[in-house]
């Protein structure tokens, strides 16, 4: 079955550590991204891949990194200098820039 | 700077009848247009999208509208099942400038279908 998969489902956190949310697809996706839901907003773009080792700053990039250096993969760390981490953080993928995208399942992230 | 407005919360609507859900953009620059549909909890499902060169595709139950003039577009349910109640989610993309390759989401509508 093809897909996004996203792990963990729920993730809990101390302040102040860095924590890495996992995402894999094998859609053989070009592109990838990560959202940020919080309660009652829509969806806002942390950052975004085109192509294997490129990755660019979307509108929400402070406090958080990311790496591509596999086609399948695109994880993402929330730094300690991310003011707000808790949220829902969201993945996906889709065959170049200008196609609809395919959403992962989401990791919710509780920062205590 | 919200590009993409999804001015009505919420929606309630009778099982069988039309829902609609509406979208404002502001961007000249958008030239697709896409509907997700989400789950509490779950990742957002692609429903259907419209490229700025028509004004109307049509998906089974699911027809969007695009009003280029008034950067406007809606989503029509027909007939709505208490399956469609989720949240939807309208967004945009850009063949160029500072949102090629990029979606802008609304706030998102909360549909609720009563049987």
């Amino acid at each position: 079955d093809g897909g996004i998969t996203q792990s963990p489902k729920y993730l809990f956190r101390k302040e102040g550590q860095n924590v890495t949310l996992s995402c894999e697809q094998n859609l053989n996706h070009d592109a990838m991204y990560w959202y940020r839901q919080d309660p009652g907003q829509g969806l806002r773009l942390i950052y975004y891949s085109q192509i294997v080792n490129d990755f660019q700053k979307g509108d929400i990039a402070e406090g958080y990194s990311v790496s591509r250096e596999k086609k399948e993969s695109f994880p993402l760390t929330v730094t300690s200098a991310q003011k707000n981490p808790t949220a829902f953080y969201l993945c996906a993928s889709s065959k170049g820039p200008l196609n609809e995208q395919f959403f992962g399942p989401g990791t919710r992230l509780t920062v205590l | 700077d919200q590009q993409v407005k999804q001015n009505s919360p919420s929606l309630s609507v009778q099982e069988g009848r039309i829902s609609i859900l509406n979208c404002d953009y502001t961007n000249s620059m958008f030239d697709y247009f896409l509907w997700y549909k989400k789950y509490p909890a779950e990742g957002p499902t692609f429903l259907i999208s419209i490229s700025s060169i028509k004004d109307k595709n049509e998906d089974g139950r699911f027809t969007v509208f695009l009003n280029k003039s008034a950067k406007h577009l809606s989503l029509h349910i027909v007939p709505s099942q208490p399956g469609d109640s989720a949240v939807y989610f309208c967004a945009a993309s850009a063949n160029g400038g500072t949102s090629y390759g990029k979606l802008t989401f609304g706030q998102g509508t909360i549909l609720t279908v009563h049987p």
